[in-house]
């Protein structure tokens, strides 16, 4: 069974600041991985889709890396601002969809 | 376009009691799916469809039954509720499985089972 890890659980940084997040998982048979971003009392907005052949996608001030051979994606995340709070959510693609516990952050102004 | 719809909002039962939730989508997308999400758990795959008339279960299918009838809609049911079935409970929907297709997330249904 597929296990999704994000590390850490929850992050505070002052605004301006360049920050990264981290997803591993165990099986490295995936179809993609997706980073998504959730607000509190709402639903998941994607960020960015990163197909199993690529190894990064960027949208914005956002780049997302995959390096499947070793089960691990980084969100990076440049010149954070107060709008960035949010709790951001990995999911790797397989047979099925297995989410992390996702990443709390907290950009303070 | 409304994208992906979930009704009710929110939901208080007691034990035993069955309801259904209703998830919509206006975006002709093939594939549909139910979350639950837990505190210090994530997301976690009920039940998945991959088109009008096809169920298929996910990682935690027990006590939750769907159906496909439209191709819009994906109707999620709770025959008889157990408070361990409280949760938020997602909807979302995709073009298709590809791998580069996304999935688009409906509000959220807090439901609560007393």
């Amino acid at each position: 069974k597929q296990e999704v890890t994000q590390i850490p659980a929850a992050l505070s940084v002052p605004e301006g600041e360049n920050l990264v997040l981290n997803c591993s998982f165990t099986d490295s048979a995936i179809y993609n991985l997706q980073w998504f971003r959730q607000d509190p009392g709402k639903g998941l907005t994607s960020l960015l889709l990163i197909q199993s052949s690529q190894r990064e996608q960027t949208s914005g001030r956002l780049n997302a890396s995959l390096d499947k051979s070793s089960g691990r994606s980084t969100l990076y995340i440049a010149a954070s601002q107060p709008g960035d709070s949010a709790t951001y959510l990995c999911a790797v693609s397989g047979n099925q969809f297995y989410f992390g516990t996702g990443t709390s952050l907290t950009v303070i102004p | 376009n409304a994208g992906v719809t979930q009704t009710p909002k929110f939901r208080v039962l007691k034990t035993g009691q069955s309801m259904t939730l209703l998830c919509a989508q206006d975006m002709n997308h093939e594939y549909m799916y139910w979350y639950r999400q837990d505190p210090g758990m994530g997301l976690r795959l009920i039940h998945y469809s991959v088109g009008e008339g096809t169920t298929a279960k996910g990682e935690v299918p027990d006590g939750y039954n769907v159906s496909r009838l439209k191709k819009q809609n994906f109707l999620l049911g709770l025959e008889s509720a157990a408070p361990s079935q409280t949760s938020v409970y997602f909807c979302a929907s995709s073009y298709s499985g590809r791998e580069t297709d996304t999935q688009y997330f409906g509000p959220g249904t807090r439901l609560t089972v007393l």
